[in-house]
């Protein structure tokens, strides 16, 4: 079956613009991730979507990261006002509930000139 | 909090060579452990995971690695390199309780010589 799938797969903004990354889990997912891997900071944990539960919030770097899901299945990831520290691979992962495996996407690679 | 530590960044081996990834890991409660590759320009692929049961788990192309929760690691192996491991080796630590987000080490990228 399909699996994970990110769009854009490639972003290049200006300073300062706001982006929004888009993550489709795999079917029947109701648990969802956002990672970011930047080059200073390694692999890290952003927001984590369960069912209707309040997301985790815990690893946004800051106020400009928000991230919504909707009707519990798409998820968007949106950053105000860029900065040239948010260039990164943002990826994406699913689960089913309670499951110990996540399913990947091939991420975003975003560039802020 | 936990926190996962892999000892060096970079590793060369001779295509044939056996393969040893080192991964340390903290945690206040059992651990859920994963390896995970990631290719050039790819996303991240699950090699193997270990969550409850037998310490020694086996993942895919020939991989393997052993829980030894007294010395709190988790390293990787494969016995003999094939040109096609030449990619990026993350480890990685969840905790059911916390929703089995991941905690990732540095990673460790593998170069393979012929």
């Amino acid at each position: 079956g399909a699996g994970v799938s990110q769009s854009p797969s490639n972003k290049v903004t200006e300073k300062g613009k706001d982006v929004e990354l888009r993550c489709d889990p795999i079917s029947g997912h109701t648990a969802l991730y956002w990672y970011r891997q930047s080059l200073g900071q390694g692999l890290e944990f952003l927001i984590y979507f369960q069912g209707n539960s309040a997301p985790d919030k815990s690893g946004l770097p800051s106020d400009r990261f928000s991230a919504e899901r909707t009707g519990g299945s798409v998820s968007t990831l949106t950053i105000q006002r860029t900065q040239q520290e948010d260039s990164a691979v943002y990826l994406c992962a699913s689960s089913f509930p309670g499951a110990d495996t996540q399913y990947f996407g091939p991420g975003t690679r975003l560039t802020v000139l | 909090a936990q926190s996962v530590t892999q000892l060096g960044s970079h590793v060369s081996v001779s295509e044939g060579a056996l393969v040893l990834l080192r991964c340390n890991y903290s945690s206040s409660v059992p651990p859920y452990l994963f390896w995970y590759v990631q290719y050039p320009n790819q996303g991240l692929q699950l090699l193997l995971k270990y969550t409850t049961g037998a310490t020694l788990v086996k993942g895919i192309n020939g991989f393997e690695a052993e829980f030894k929760k007294s010395e709190t690691s988790f390293h990787l192996t494969k016995p003999s390199a094939h040109m096609s491991d030449a990619a990026e080796y993350f480890c990685a630590v969840s905790e059911r309780a916390a929703g089995n987000k991941l905690t990732f080490g540095g990673g460790t990228r593998v170069l393979v010589k012929p």
